[in-house]
C-alpha cells in the first residue's frame, strides 16, 4: 500500500472525447509524475508537477495537460482521444528534495487508471 | 538521452531456481537505479535502489549491484518461488527526477 490512490480504475471513451483522471498524492509528498504504460510495455513519462508548476515533460503532445493543486493532488487531461491512448495511466508521487545530483527521489505508484478509447 | 535496456522475456523457471534478469542504462551524471515489480491488475512497486556505484539494494531475496564500470543494474535472486511470478521492471532516475523505464520482464516460476 502506497498512499496514491487514482480515479477512475476503469474508463472507456471513444475517439475525440476529453478525459480527466485524478490523483491523491501520498501524504507529504510534494510532487507528482504521471506515466503511460500502453500492454506489454514500460512506463513513459509524460509530466512531472513540482509545487503546482509543471517540472519536465516527456514526447507527449500539448492535448496532454496536467494539474496540480495546493494538497499536491493533481488531474491528468487528454483532449481529442486518438484510440492510441489506450493505456494504463500511472501516477507516481514523490518528496522532492533539492540537492545536488537529483534523481534520488522514490517514487510511490499507484495502482493506475486503466483508459479504453473505442 | 537517458535510457534502459532490460532482458527480454519471458522467463519461465521452477521454484528454487536461480534467477537473473540483465538490465544496462545510458545516462548522464549519476543516475539512482531502482528495480519495481508488477503484479497482474496492480501499479508499479519498489522492489529495492541503489543511488551510488557500488552500492548493492536488496528486499525480500533480491538483490542488485549499481555497477558503474559495466552500466549494469542486474537483479538477482537465489530461489525464487511461486508468488515471485510478475513483471519486473529496471529503471533510472536522472537529474531532472523523470524515471525512465526498460520494457519489462515477464517472470513465470512454476511449482
Amino acid at each position: 500500500e502506497t498512499g496514491v490512490t487514482q480515479s477512475p480504475t476503469h474508463l472507456i471513451k471513444t475517439r475525440g472525447q476529453q478525459v480527466t483522471l485524478r490523483c491523491s498524492s501520498q501524504s507529504g509528498h510534494n510532487t507528482v509524475s504521471w506515466y503511460q504504460q500502453a500492454l506489454g510495455q514500460g512506463p513513459q513519462f509524460i509530466f512531472q508537477y513540482y509545487r503546482e508548476e509543471e517540472n519536465g515533460r516527456g514526447n507527449f503532445p500539448p492535448r496532454f495537460s496536467g494539474l496540480q493543486f495546493p494538497n499536491y493532488s493533481s488531474e491528468l487531461n487528454v483532449n481529442a482521444l486518438e484510440l492510441d491512448d489506450s493505456a494504463l495511466y500511472l501516477c507516481a508521487s514523490s518528496l522532492a528534495v533539492v540537492t545536488s545530483g537529483g534523481g534520488k527521489n522514490i517514487q510511490y505508484f499507484g495502482a493506475g487508471t486503466r483508459l479504453s478509447v473505442l | 538521452g537517458n535510457s534502459v535496456t532490460q532482458m527480454e522475456g519471458p522467463v519461465t523457471l521452477s521454484e528454487e531456481a536461480f534467477l537473473t534478469i540483465n538490465c544496462t542504462y545510458t545516462a548522464t551524471g549519476y543516475p539512482s537505479l531502482f528495480w519495481y515489480v508488477q503484479y497482474p491488475g496492480e501499479g508499479l512497486q519498489l522492489l529495492l535502489k541503489a543511488t551510488k556505484a557500488d552500492d548493492k539494494g536488496s528486499n525480500k531475496g533480491f538483490e542488485a549491484t549499481y555497477r558503474k564500470e559495466t552500466t549494469s543494474f542486474h537483479l538477482e535472486k537465489g530461489s525464487v518461488q511461486v508468488s515471485d511470478s510478475a513483471v519486473y521492471f529496471c529503471a533510472l532516475s536522472g537529474g531532472n527526477n523523470d524515471m525512465r523505464f526498460g520494457a519489462g520482464t515477464r517472470l513465470t516460476v512454476k511449482p
